[in-house]
Parts: C-alpha cells; sequence; structure tokens
C-alpha cells in the first residue's frame, strides 16, 4: 500500500515568517493530495488540495506544491499568524482510500 | 463539518465490553470512513463503506466491525474492547469522490 512520510514533526516560527512543511509518498498511483489543519479538539479540516496533474496551487497565504517525478508535495504558508498554529497533515489518495502522514505541529510565536 | 455528526462524543468503558460509535451524515454521500488517531501514526483507516451493506476493510481493520444499513448511518463496534483501542475515532465522508471532510471525533478510553 502506500507509504506518507511527512517532515518535520515539529515546526516553531516567529509570527509574519513563513512554514514549509513536506511530504513524501511511494505509490505512483496517487492522484490526490489533501492538507489538513486540526486544532486541539476538533477534527482535520480541509485546507487546500492538488491532484496530480496540477504542479502548483494557491489560495491566499497557503499554496501547495507538487512534484510527480520525485514523489514529493509541500505546504507553504507565508505571513503567519498565531491563529495559523495547529497540526497540519498530508495526505495521499488513489482511488478512494486515504494515506495519511503523521502530522507537524506548527506553533506561530506571536 | 459537512453535516457529519458522531455519537457519544467521549466515552469511557471497561475491557471486554462491546462498543458501537455512530456516524451521522445528512447528505447522503456514497463514501463514509472510519479513521482512529494516536499519536505518532497520524489517522489509520479502520473501515470505510462505499454504499448500503458494502463496505471494505482498512489498514487497522482487527478488532472491528462496522454496519451500514442506511445512506446516512455507519456504525463501528468494538466487540470486546481492548485498552490498546484507546484512541480518538473520526468518522469522514467523500464529497465529489476525493475530497474528504471529517466530524467532529469520539474520545474512547478502555480501562
Amino acid at each position: 500500500g502506500e507509504n506518507v512520510e511527512q517532515h518535520p514533526s515539529t515546526l516553531s516560527v516567529q509570527e509574519g515568517d513563513s512554514a514549509v512543511i513536506k511530504c513524501t509518498y511511494s505509490d505512483s498511483a496517487s492522484n490526490y493530495f489533501p492538507w489538513y489543519k486540526q486544532e486541539l479538539g476538533k477534527g482535520p479540516q480541509l485546507i487546500i488540495d492538488i491532484r496530480s496533474n496540477v504542479g502548483e496551487k494557491k489560495d491566499q497565504r497557503i499554496a501547495v506544491t507538487l512534484n510527480k517525478t520525485a514523489k514529493h508535495f509541500s505546504l507553504h504558508i507565508t505571513e503567519t499568524q498565531p491563529e495559523d498554529s495547529a497540526v497540519y497533515f498530508c495526505a495521499a489518495s488513489a482511488g478512494n482510500q486515504f494515506y495519511f502522514g503523521t502530522g507537524t505541529s506548527l506553533t506561530v510565536i506571536p | 463539518d459537512a453535516g457529519i455528526t458522531q455519537s457519544p462524543r467521549h466515552k469511557v468503558t471497561e475491557t471486554g465490553t462491546p462498543v458501537t460509535l455512530r456516524c451521522h451524515q445528512t447528505e447522503n454521500h456514497r463514501y463514509m470512513y472510519w479513521y482512529r488517531q494516536d499519536p505518532g501514526h497520524g489517522l489509520r483507516l479502520i473501515h470505510y463503506s462505499y454504499g448500503v451493506k458494502d463496505t471494505d476493510k482498512g489498514e487497522v481493520s482487527d478488532g472491528y466491525s462496522v454496519s451500514r444499513s442506511k445512506t446516512e448511518d455507519f456504525l463501528l463496534t468494538l466487540e470486546s474492547a481492548t485498552s490498546s483501542q484507546t484512541s480518538v475515532y473520526f468518522c469522514a465522508i467523500s464529497v465529489r469522490d476525493d475530497e474528504q471532510f471529517f466530524g467532529p471525533g469520539t474520545r474512547l478510553t478502555v480501562l
């Protein structure tokens, strides 16, 4: 099956700086790559996604890049704010099963 | 939360007792999923359903069973709870065949 690895496991940045989280996947059949934000005590919330026919996607301060050849994708958050502090998960899917990374705990220091 | 509710939200039970968790959706989506979330493991798929009475196993299905008798409800049963099943359980649905949305979770403690 698919194996998704996510790094780093923890990340601290100063408010206003950028944050980058990276994931790799193993199954070349994976074609959908969502990112989730999870706040304490809540379920994961889809924040952005990218499909394998696209190399980059941006939504305001959040962007995701995909390198199919290298089998890795990344989440970029610019101009970080304290409310960006949360756990972020990447995932890969080929069809209707999803495989998740182990999460990155992001802390934005005011 | 894409119209997903989970019940109960919190449960404490004893080893060896059966436990059933319920997931309810309001939008008649075909695919529903049960995951467990544990520190250091992220989210791991237990079972999923692709229609009424149609279910399949995920990567951590041992000790769990599921049922789906109506489109809107997906039940997860721990037939004889063990301490290793202490976890947070999330239900999810798929929209447009890939986008996945999660419920608020159920925190289960097995003593």
